[in-house]
């Protein structure tokens, strides 16, 4: 089953207003990875977080990686009809002193944006 | 730089009958990953190959299998096929040697439909 769960699924907003998703693992993550897939495209990878705590920013978007390295979250910032798609995170357990090797995807968040 | 390859992009097949799907990585990338994808279950890991090795596999049932041959191109079967193994199969390549912590580039795809 899922091993890594993303809220919400879906998210309506209007053009001009903030976004958020966030990831969730019941285990300690070696990574966390976000990608960007368009309506009928494949996954983009966005970014990879790899630090307790870390902050990444992209222009409007904006990483998080939590303290624990359990959860994570992407913020996006005054969206525009271009952030439209379904944003996914991926995350590589850890087992031990080394990690499964298996990045795990979310379900992932889709996010429409009205003009 | 050519990205990643899949054929057949699109295919119907009836149940019980076998497929094999193709997937050519970016050049120099020694990792090929599958992952199936379903409106309701995201992005669900297959297996992932390395220097023809397979090196991790998801919780996907014998009749799905893969092999990666020398020149890294992958192939991934499901033989006896339900209904339910309709989906979009994404291969991804990545240049990273250690599985799960690299940048994932994925193909568009090949849509499967069991009828």
């Amino acid at each position: 089953g899922q091993q890594v769960m993303q809220i919400p699924q879906y998210q309506h907003v209007q053009e001009g207003e903030d976004f958020t998703t966030y990831c969730n693992s019941s285990t300690t993550l070696s990574n966390i990875q976000w990608y960007k897939q368009r309506p009928g495209g494949h996954p983009v990878f966005l970014i990879q977080l790899v630090k307790s705590g870390e902050v990444k920013k992209q222009k409007r978007l904006t990483f998080q990686f939590g303290e624990a390295k359990k959860n994570s979250s992407l913020h996006i910032t005054a969206t525009q009809t271009t952030d439209v798609g379904t944003y996914f995170c991926a995350g590589t357990r850890r087992q031990g002193s080394s990690n499964t090797g298996k990045l795990i995807f979310g379900q992932g968040t889709t996010l429409q944006v009205k003009p | 730089k050519a990205g990643v390859t899949q054929t057949p992009r699109y295919l119907i097949k009836t149940r019980g009958q076998q497929v094999t799907l193709s997937c050519s990585p970016i050049s120099g990338h020694r990792s090929v990953s599958w992952y199936q994808q379903t409106p309701g279950q995201g992005l669900q890991f297959l297996f992932e190959y390395f220097s023809e090795t397979q090196r991790n596999k998801g919780n996907f049932p014998g009749r799905f299998s893969g092999r990666q041959f020398s020149n890294s191109r992958s192939e991934m079967n499901v033989s006896t096929l339900e209904l339910g193994d309709s989906a979009l199969y994404l291969c991804a390549s990545s240049g990273t040697g250690t599985g799960g912590l690299g940048e994932l580039f994925f193909g568009e795809g090949s849509r499967l439909t069991v009828l």
